[in-house]
């Protein structure tokens, strides 16, 4: 069975410009999270969807967007990038609309924006 | 708040065990969780105790979490190389949504 796959796996991108990231969750898993890891950081929390609707939003500004397709796939957009968003995005998949027994998380998509 | 604390370095002899501490700060957490990051990886999710549990021991890896004290800790038995990584400690914070709150993680280091 795949994991939780992420597209693509690196980027680059120039300040100002927009970026659509995109995951795909664990076939059967209906939530999927949505996380920033700047280097040397723990990840921090942008979103969670369930079931296609925004359950949770993290502190990010309105930059930040994401939304969920009827497949359960998802979608993070940043426009107007910056250089402080230059991070490890990760997208993360559970069964529940809670994390009881934990995310699968994708390798991630490495974003550089010079 | 919302608040996960952790040690950011740890170094073992092979062959030594390993002990990682975490602190956290909401006592409303569910399900607490250990994450492991190898270099240019994701997450890798090791193992997770539900917060009525003293312990929880899976093969080379024992957690023990201390509920009074909001502290957390895994120990790796028998500590070998390829178990050089960052370990995340996370809580399950339960709001409107469940989230997950990761600490900034240690890195361990072990030394042939």
């Amino acid at each position: 069975d795949a994991g939780v796959t992420q597209s693509p796996t690196h980027l680059i991108k120039t300040r100002g410009q927009h970026v659509t990231l995109r995951c795909s969750p664990i076939s059967g898993h209906k939530s999927v999270s949505w996380y920033q890891q700047v280097l040397g950081q723990g990840p921090q929390f942008i979103f969670q969807y369930y079931e296609k609707e925004e359950r949770g939003r993290g502190n990010f500004p309105d930059r930040f967007s994401a939304r969920q397709f009827p497949n359960y796939s998802s979608e993070l957009n940043v426009n107007a990038l910056l250089l402080g968003d230059s991070a490890l995005y990760l997208c993360a998949s559970s069964t529940l609309r809670g994390t009881n027994y934990g995310y699968t998380f994708g390798s991630g998509t490495r974003l550089t924006v010079v | 708040g919302e608040d996960v604390e952790q040690s950011l370095f740890l170094s073992v002899r092979e062959g030594d065990s390993s002990v990682i501490n975490c602190t956290y700060t909401d006592s409303s957490s569910t399900y607490l969780y250990w994450y492991k990051q190898e270099p240019g990886a994701g997450l890798q999710l090791l193992t997770y105790i539900f917060s009525n549990m003293d312990m929880k021991q899976d093969q080379r890896l024992t957690v023990l979490l201390n509920k009074k004290d909001k502290h957390l800790s895994l120990r790796i038995a028998d500590t070998q190389t390829g178990d050089s990584a960052i370990y995340f400690c996370a809580e399950s914070v339960r709001t409107s949504y469940d989230k997950v709150i990761f600490g900034p993680g240690t890195s361990l280091s072990v030394i042939p």
